[in-house]
């Protein structure tokens, strides 16, 4: 059963770094699929940030690509996000999930297991 | 403002039939394959319906996905109390700028 769980700082100071990281369970992050997150603003819908192949290959939300890095550590099986001078506007729910993405000429992308969440405040 | 247009609101007693639309362009669900998600309160999202009508193992044959055009719906049968939570419509946007997009979210109540 896969599993993700994320951690990191619930509480980060306006222009500094958030820097959260999701550990993938149940299956190897170098066997497929892509790793990515969304996040929820408090009472607000889903926002996707971005997400990262194994190899290395990256798509950005392009409203945050300025200020977004995905990477990922296939020897610990796990991946992380960094979003750079974050203001209020960046508090949220950040959920890691593991996202298939497929297709020519029709696209195919969805979120098939999710984790459950991670609180981030951003506040003086 | 969301690039797939929800409903904010649906509602309809127990037993019943409900859907759910997700209207978008011709750049997201004309072109692509949409996604639905349940959100319980409380949770994390849980893929409902993808690729606009196949169900993940698990998930119950009385969600049902369909699309038209550059709309899609979500259709739950037998409603549940169980069944009260926020349901996102979501899909690959081929615009300019790469992105994946989500509808603002439909509560559903179970009167």
């Amino acid at each position: 059963q896969v599993q993700l769980q994320e951690s990191g700082p619930g509480l980060v100071k306006p222009s500094e770094t958030l820097s959260l990281t999701c550990a993938v369970s149940g299956y190897s992050i170098s066997s497929g699929y892509y790793w990515g997150w969304i996040r929820q603003p408090p009472g607000k819908g889903l926002e996707w940030i971005g997400s990262i192949y194994h190899s290395g290959s990256t798509y950005y939300n392009p409203s945050l690509k300025s200020r977004v890095t995905i990477s990922v550590d296939t020897s610990k099986n796990q991946f992380s996000l960094k979003l750079s001078s974050v203001t209020a506007a960046d508090t949220a729910v950040y959920y890691c999930a593991r996202q298939d993405y497929y297709g020519s000429g029709s696209y195919s992308y969805y979120m098939d297991v999710w984790g459950k969440g991670t609180t981030v405040t951003v506040s003086s | 403002q969301s690039v797939l247009t929800q409903p904010p609101s649906v509602s309809a007693a127990p037993g019943q039939k409900v859907t759910i639309s997700c209207s978008g362009s011709s750049s997201n669900i004309g072109n692509n394959y949409v996604s639905w998600y349940q959100q319980l309160p409380g949770t994390a999202p849980k893929l409902l319906i993808y690729d606009n009508n196949k169900r993940p193992s698990g998930i119950p044959d009385r969600f049902s996905g369909s699309k038209s055009g550059t709309s899609a719906t979500l259709g739950i049968t037998g409603l549940q109390t169980g069944d009260e939570a926020d349901y996102y419509c979501g899909t690959w946007d081929s615009s300019l700028s790469v992105n994946v997009v989500f509808g603002g979210g439909t509560k559903l109540t179970v009167l």
